[in-house]
């Protein structure tokens, strides 16, 4: 079946560093691909989106580029600041195969940037 | 209101016990999930709702896990004979259409802890 997974964490950056969180995916059709944040004590929220190859979603300084043929969604930002700590989720949704619209989700991957 | 709103916000019960958890989503959302979210685990799939359409269950864990959603606004998850294993965030989102025109707004969820 679909799925998705990202890469483990904790991941803890200081100020200005540059982040990637890798994400890649299995799905028999077409997938659209998106990104969740988790701020502490808020409820999960869109980050971005991308619903084709080689589209690039952006937000927030945060960019993710849709790579069919690594199957892949890697979320980066140029220069992390101590307000993106969060949990990121990767997730996914094939309409092509399900049918339903569902949103297939990683398991999260927890970021802590230090002053 | 203006966000997803979920009840209780935590609820602690003893096994064996049948809790129901609330979700109202945001007014014109046509579609309404249910998400679990487990200690160190990804967002599980439970269920999905669409308009008046059959809705899809395929992610209920077991036959003690039912939902409803009346007048296409509110919706109860129903978890009979609580287990251990049932405890984590039980999270209820909802969007305008299907993911491809509109995103996911969840809520903060529900802490269910079973004793």
């Amino acid at each position: 079946g679909d799925s998705v997974t990202q890469m483990e964490g904790p991941v803890t950056l200081s100020e200005e560093a540059c982040l990637t969180i890798n994400c890649t995916y299995t799905a028999t059709g077409y997938p659209s691909l998106f990104w969740y944040v988790q701020y502490p004590g808020e409820g999960l929220q869109l980050l971005l989106k991308a619903t084709k190859a080689d589209d690039k979603g952006s937000n927030k300084g945060f960019e993710a580029t849709y790579r069919k043929e690594t199957t892949s969604f890697h979320l980066e930002k140029g220069s992390v600041q101590v307000s993106d700590s969060a949990v990121y989720f990767c997730a996914l949704s094939d309409l092509s195969s399900s049918n339903t619209g569902k949103l297939i989700f990683g398991q999260g991957t927890t970021l802590q940037v230090k002053p | 209101g203006a966000g997803v709103s979920q009840s209780p916000s935590n609820k602690v019960t003893e096994k064996g016990k049948d809790v129901e958890l609330r979700c109202d989503p945001i007014s014109g959302h046509t579609a309404l999930y249910w998400y679990r979210q487990s200690l160190g685990q990804g967002l599980e799939f439970l269920i999905y709702f669409q308009g008046n359409s059959a809705p899809d269950k395929s992610g209920l864990p077991s036959d003690r896990f039912s939902a409803e959603r009346t007048g296409g606004s509110v919706s109860t998850l129903t978890i009979q004979r609580t287990q251990q294993e049932d405890s984590a965030v039980y999270l209820c989102a909802s969007s305008k259409e299907t993911l491809y025109n509109s995103p996911l707004h969840f809520g903060n969820g529900t802490r269910l802890t079973v004793t």
